[in-house]
């Protein structure tokens, strides 16, 4: 089926490290791409094809195994305290989606 | 610095229509597949047209059919979303963004601020 599943909300310890997975069928024939979104701001790209474009943290990586995309940060800052969407084309190749987003909680 | 800013959003009536506008400045959207990106208050992204580099090929999400057109004007380096029969549900924020991808994965690499639509009933 055409979707991507995430988890709503994930939380973790400052300094701590925390994967945020994606889940989907199509996810077998593309690697999903990674947001970072803050109340009231645009999506910013985090990871694509698990690659940091210039300007992101190295805490921020990605990995993809079998239907399922993961983007781990390592050391999770309070700045990191936001909503995280994945992306990837349907089956089809021709349409575009989103995860369903994941708030993740810096405690 | 590349950049990109929407513009059009207002509030509107059930059934009315406008249109979004998309400038890129710093760079030409040219060379980029554009997307239009949505997001309803207080819910998750939902992608909602995308249009080739030279306009001859777009795509969009199945509700938004037959009332949406997306289109674009490289010489101007301006993309536009035409919105008819507006409901309700189209309310949001919306988000014009440039597209990366190869066969095996897709990414949007830079987004605007977003304009706001809000359609009453």
């Amino acid at each position: 089926s055409s979707e991507l599943t995430q988890d709503p909300t994930v939380s973790v310890a400052l300094g701590q490290t925390v994967t945020i997975t994606c889940h989907g069928d199509l996810l077998r024939s593309y690697f999903a791409s990674w947001y970072q979104q803050k109340p009231g701001q645009a999506p910013v790209l985090l990871i694509y094809a698990n690659n940091r474009p210039a300007g992101i943290p190295d805490r921020f990586s990605g990995s993809h195994s079998g239907t399922t995309s993961s983007l781990t940060i390592t050391g999770a800052q309070a700045e990191d305290e936001a909503d995280y969407y994945c992306n990837s084309r349907d089956i089809g190749g021709k349409l575009l989606l989103f995860g369903g987003g994941t708030k993740l909680t810096v405690l | 610095e590349r950049e990109l800013v929407e513009s059009g959003g207002d509030f509107v009536q059930a059934g009315g229509s406008l249109r979004l506008s998309c400038a890129a400045s710093g760079f030409s959207l040219g060379p980029f597949w554009m997307s239009w990106v949505r997001q309803a208050p207080g819910k998750g992204l939902e992608w909602v047209a995308n249009i080739k580099q030279d306009g001859s090929e777009n795509y969009s999400v199945d509700s938004v059919k037959g009332r949406f057109t997306i289109s674009r004007d490289n010489a101007k380096n301006l993309l536009f979303l035409q919105m008819t029969s507006l409901r309700v549900e189209d309310t949001g924020a919306y988000f014009c963004a440039t597209e990366d991808s190869s066969s095996w994965y897709h990414y949007f690499g830079l987004w605007g601020r977003g304009t706001l639509v809000t359609v009453s009933s």
